[in-house]
C-alpha cells in the first residue's frame, strides 16, 4: 500500500498568491482529515470528510481556506489569498471503520513570504 | 472544547534508561491515540486505548489509560536512539457514533532526545 500521498512536499509562495495542496488517501479509506502543525499551536484539525462529505470545518481559520473532496481518492485544500501566518506543515490523514487510527501523509511544508 | 496537556514538553534520556510521558485531558476520553513523529516527517500510529484501565504494548513501548479515562501514560523501557522523536497524544472528542470517524484533538507533543 502506498500510504497517504500529499503533494507538493514543499511550497514556497509570496503573500497574496493562491496555494493548492493535494491529498490522495489510502484506497478504501472513507474518512479524510486535514491538519495544520505549527510550533506555536501544535497540530490542529482544520476539516474532515466522511464518505466525501464535509462533516466539520470549524477548524478552518478563515474564509481564505477552502477544502474539497470531489471523489473518494482525492482532496484539495486551497488558501486564497495566502498570508505569511499561513506558513506551517499541512498534513492529510485518512482512516477506515475497519482499521484503528488515522494514517498520516508526509505533510506539505508551506512557506508564505 | 477538549484540551490535551502533555508532560514533559521535552525530555533528554540516556540510552538504556526508562522514561514516561503523560497526557492529561480536560474532558472524558473516548479514545486516546499515541503517535510518534520524526522531525520533518509525518505521524506514525503507535496504539489506541479506549477502556479505562486498558494497557497496550508495542515493542518496548507501553501505554495505559487510567480508570477515570482522563489521563494516559506512555512508558518506554530501555530506551534506544530509534525512540527519539516527538510523541503526540490525540483524543476522540465524542463517543463513537457509527457514522464515521471524528477528527482528533492533539496535545502539543513531547520531544524525546536519547543520549548515547
Amino acid at each position: 500500500d502506498a500510504g497517504v500521498i500529499q503533494s507538493p512536499r514543499h511550497e514556497v509562495t509570496e503573500m497574496g498568491q493562491e496555494v493548492t495542496l493535494r491529498c490522495k488517501p489510502i484506497s478504501g479509506h472513507n474518512s479524510l482529515f486535514w491538519y495544520r502543525q505549527t510550533m506555536m499551536r501544535g497540530l490542529e484539525l482544520l476539516i474532515y470528510f466522511n464518505n466525501n462529505v464535509p462533516i466539520d470545518d470549524s477548524g478552518m481559520p478563515e474564509d481564505r481556506f477552502s477544502a474539497k473532496m470531489p471523489n473518494a481518492s482525492f482532496s484539495t485544500l486551497k488558501i486564497q489569498p495566502s498570508e505569511p501566518r499561513d506558513s506551517a506543515v499541512y498534513f492529510c490523514a485518512s482512516s477506515s471503520i475497519l482499521a484503528i487510527g488515522q494514517f498520516f501523509g508526509p505533510g506539505t511544508r508551506l512557506t508564505v513570504l | 472544547s477538549q484540551e490535551l496537556e502533555q508532560s514533559p514538553q521535552s525530555l533528554i534520556v540516556q540510552e538504556g534508561k526508562n522514561l514516561t510521558i503523560n497526557c492529561t485531558s480536560s474532558k472524558t476520553l473516548y479514545g486516546l491515540y499515541w503517535y510518534k513523529q520524526k522531525y520533518g516527517e509525518g505521524l506514525i500510529f503507535l496504539m489506541m486505548l479506549q477502556k479505562g484501565g486498558e494497557e497496550k504494548s508495542h515493542e518496548k513501548i507501553t501505554a495505559k489509560l487510567d480508570e477515570k479515562k482522563q489521563q494516559s501514560s506512555l512508558h518506554i523501557t530501555a530506551s534506544q536512539p530509534s525512540h527519539a522523536g516527538i510523541y503526540l497524544c490525540g483524543a476522540d472528542p465524542r463517543p463513537p457514533s457509527g457514522g464515521g470517524a471524528d477528527g482528533l484533538t492533539f496535545g502539543k507533543g513531547t520531544h524525546l532526545i536519547i543520549q548515547p
